[in-house]
């Protein structure tokens, strides 16, 4: 069965450079979701997008920015990079909300991008 | 949003039943206890998720009881590689997942 995509894998950064996340969800998802994990830390909401419009918004830099396309992939821009930025970014996806599935909040996780900051 | 508890650790052996209880006080009506999965270096997966009484598949079974201020997560005859972090959430439907610090169960021979 198709999984979420996430690309790159690993990424390695300097201070005050900028990176791109890209997310594909699963064929029909149309909610994506971006978490940030940073090491020894439980996973942090930064934003969500349902039907390509902004749903909510968690504990988000301003220097980071997202969007999600017309065809449903979702891109995160993180810019001016900090050390504090290294984490593992997931990015998640789930079921149009009339699918009639019974778990509503079974997202779908990626296998994850690792943001080093050097 | 609702926040809960759960033992930071457990240990248990292969072919064990293991339980992990999750308080949830502030619970509201709209919330569902959602549980998930995590292995290191991987993303959460999600295992269960129920509103009130008993729920179960095919890989857990889900207690919650009549006040839903608490659940529990019941694994049956764990292996090794049951060995990950177990997060208990409450939230209402499709929307973030809010992550508290999950329980690492540790699941020896």
């Amino acid at each position: 069965a198709a999984g979420v995509i996430q690309s790159p894998r690993h990424l390695i950064k300097e201070k005050r450079e900028t990176a791109t996340l890209k997310c594909y969800p699963i064929p029909r998802h149309d909610t994506v979701y971006w978490y940030q994990q940073g090491p020894g830390q439980d996973p942090q909401f930064l934003i969500s997008f349902y039907e390509k419009m902004q749903s909510d918004k968690g504990s988000i830099p301003d220097r980071f920015s997202a969007q999600q396309f017309s065809d449903y992939h979702s891109e995160l821009n993180m810019s001016s990079l900090e050390l504090g930025d290294s984490a593992l970014y997931f990015c998640a996806s789930s079921l149009p909300r009339d699918a009639g599935t019974p778990s509503y909040n079974e997202q779908f996780f990626g296998p994850g991008t690792r943001l080093t900051v050097l | 949003l609702a926040k809960t508890t759960q033992p930071i650790s457990m240990d248990s052996y292969e072919g064990q039943e293991v339980n992990i209880t999750c308080s949830h006080n502030n619970i509201a009506t709209n919330d569902y206890i959602t549980w998930y999965q995590q292995f290191p270096s991987q993303g959460p997966r999600f295992i269960i998720q129920g509103y009130k009484t008993k729920v179960t598949n095919e890989v857990a079974s889900l207690f919650i009881p009549a006040d839903r201020k608490s659940s529990t997560l019941s694994l049956p005859r764990v292996s090794l590689s049951d060995t990950a972090v177990y997060y208990c959430l409450v939230v209402p439907a499709f929307q973030k997942l809010v992550f508290g610090t999950g329980t690492r169960l540790l699941v020896s021979p």
